[in-house]
């Protein structure tokens, strides 16, 4: 059984700038959802994507959207990048559809935005 | 909305037992989870509580009290591994979804 991934691992750009971030979906699980992290701070749920539909969404600006891919992998895109965008941006899987409350998360992707 | 709290810090020594608490409010609530997170690491899901009650995973147990909007995991014999930040988190129904809204985590230290 395949864990969660994600690329990069760790990433710097500049204000202004744009990023993309991937994530591999455990091996049978169709629902992704992606969480910002910032320093000494629990995950924050950005937005979940189900069968390749955004399935709900936190308190992020459209400047942060994503994708969802047939084989259940995920992007994240942020566009415009601001200062307080610097954290680790984690992707989770589970398998909706049925009384799942367990999410497995990949390692991450430390963000530096300066 | 919603809203957790839980200690920011906790300190025990190996071989004792630990119990962090978690109190929320939320709406369309279906059950409290813990998650484990070592410095640098991936959360890791730990216990869940959709009942009232308590549940027993080695040596880790975790209680729900719906009515008192209020949960607990219960940590036994200590181990120096366990140094980790804990988080409750509340999963909420969204349409369709399986949202977790996470607090701000406990930072456990265990020590000799």
């Amino acid at each position: 059984e395949t864990g969660v991934t994600q690329s990069p691992t760790h990433l710097i750009k500049t204000r202004g700038q744009q990023v993309t971030l991937r994530c591999s979906s455990q091996s049978g699980h169709n629902t992704v959802s992606w969480y910002q992290q910032a320093l000494g701070q629990g995950p924050q749920f950005i937005f979940q994507y189900y069968r390749e539909e955004e399935n709900g969404r936190g308190n992020f600006p459209p400047r942060f959207s994503g994708l969802q891919f047939p084989n259940y992998s995920s992007e994240l895109n942020v566009n415009a990048l601001e200062l307080d965008d610097s954290a680790l941006y984690l992707c989770a899987s589970s398998l909706e559809g049925q009384a799942s409350y367990e999410q497995y998360f990949g390692p991450g992707t430390r963000l530096t935005v300066t | 909305g919603q809203s957790l709290e839980q200690p920011s810090e906790v300190t025990a020594v190996e071989g004792a037992i630990v119990q962090i608490n978690c109190t929320y409010q939320t709406s369309g609530f279906y059950g409290l989870s813990w998650y484990q997170q070592h410095d640098g690491g991936a959360p890791t899901f730990l216990s869940y509580n959709a009942l009232d009650g308590l549940e027993e995973t080695g040596r880790f147990s975790s209680f729900l009290s719906r009515s008192d909007s209020y949960g607990y995991l219960l940590l036994q014999e200590l181990q120096m591994k366990d140094s980790a930040s804990y988080f409750c988190a509340v999963r909420v129904f969204t349409g369709g979804g399986n949202k977790l809204t996470f607090g701000t985590g406990t930072q456990l230290k265990v020590e000799l």
